[in-house]
């Protein structure tokens, strides 16, 4: 079955600091891939999505995430924090050979981010 | 505006009282799904749909009904809340995946249950 892991429940960084949250994901083979964004309050907003195009991907609000096979990694990455990325972050992933049965995402259980000034 | 709506916002209600939370979307999306968010849980799937009158059950289906008989709507329905089923619940929309590509899916701004 497929699973997300997101290490760091919590990161705090910097108001100009390098942004790194992390995401693992389990498949058999190159699975859909996204990242998400959650502010107090809100729902879900697409962060940006890995469709085997490109392996770096970049993302709205200046993040980028990097699709690495050999790790089964693709983490979220920002050069400098903004007091506005404070937000809750969630990687999820779809099955390709069955997404196109059920568009089903499997998320991560989510990185709270905070940015001190 | 593109967008998925959800009613109401907030609920607080007692256990045993039938509720319904609603969803709508205007993007003419096949696919909606309904999703629970707890604390160090993340998301996970109540139920889905994939088009008009099809619906199954996601990966926590229990004490959660649903229907699908209009396109933009797909109601989550509680017919006997219980305290356990207290949580922000999401409803997501999307077109369905064989359309060129996996679709990102598109979220409602929540519905937080608390149900005493």
């Amino acid at each position: 079955a497929q699973s997300v892991t997101q290490l760091g429940s919590h990161v705090s960084v910097s108001e100009g600091a390098l942004v790194l949250l992390r995401c693992n994901y389990s498949s058999s083979v190159p699975p859909y891939l996204f990242w998400y964004v959650q502010y107090p309050n809100q729902g879900l907003q697409l962060l940006l999505k890995y469709t085997s195009a490109a392996t770096l991907v970049k993302g709205i609000n200046g993040f980028e995430a990097e699709f690495k096979k050999s790790e089964t990694s693709f983490h979220l990455t920002k050069p400098s924090a903004h007091m506005s990325d404070a937000a809750e972050y969630f990687c999820a992933v779809s099955d390709p050979r069955r997404g196109g049965a059920t568009n089903k995402l499997i998320f991560g259980t989510g990185t709270l981010l905070a940015v001190q000034p | 505006e593109a967008q998925v709506t959800q009613n109401p916002r907030y609920l607080i209600t007692v256990t045993g009282k039938k509720l319904t939370v609603t969803c709508s979307q205007n993007m003419n999306h096949e696919y909606m799904s309904w999703y629970r968010q707890d604390p160090g849980l993340g998301l996970r799937q109540i139920y889905y749909s994939m088009n008009v009158e099809v619906t199954d059950k996601g990966d926590v289906p229990e004490g959660y009904k649903v229907s699908r008989k209009e396109k933009r709507n797909f109601p989550l329905i509680l017919e006997s809340p219980s305290p356990n089923q207290t949580s922000l619940y999401f409803c997501a929309s999307s077109f369905l995946a064989g359309r060129g590509g996996n679709q990102p899916q598109h979220f409602g701004d929540g519905t937080r249950l608390s149900i005493l």
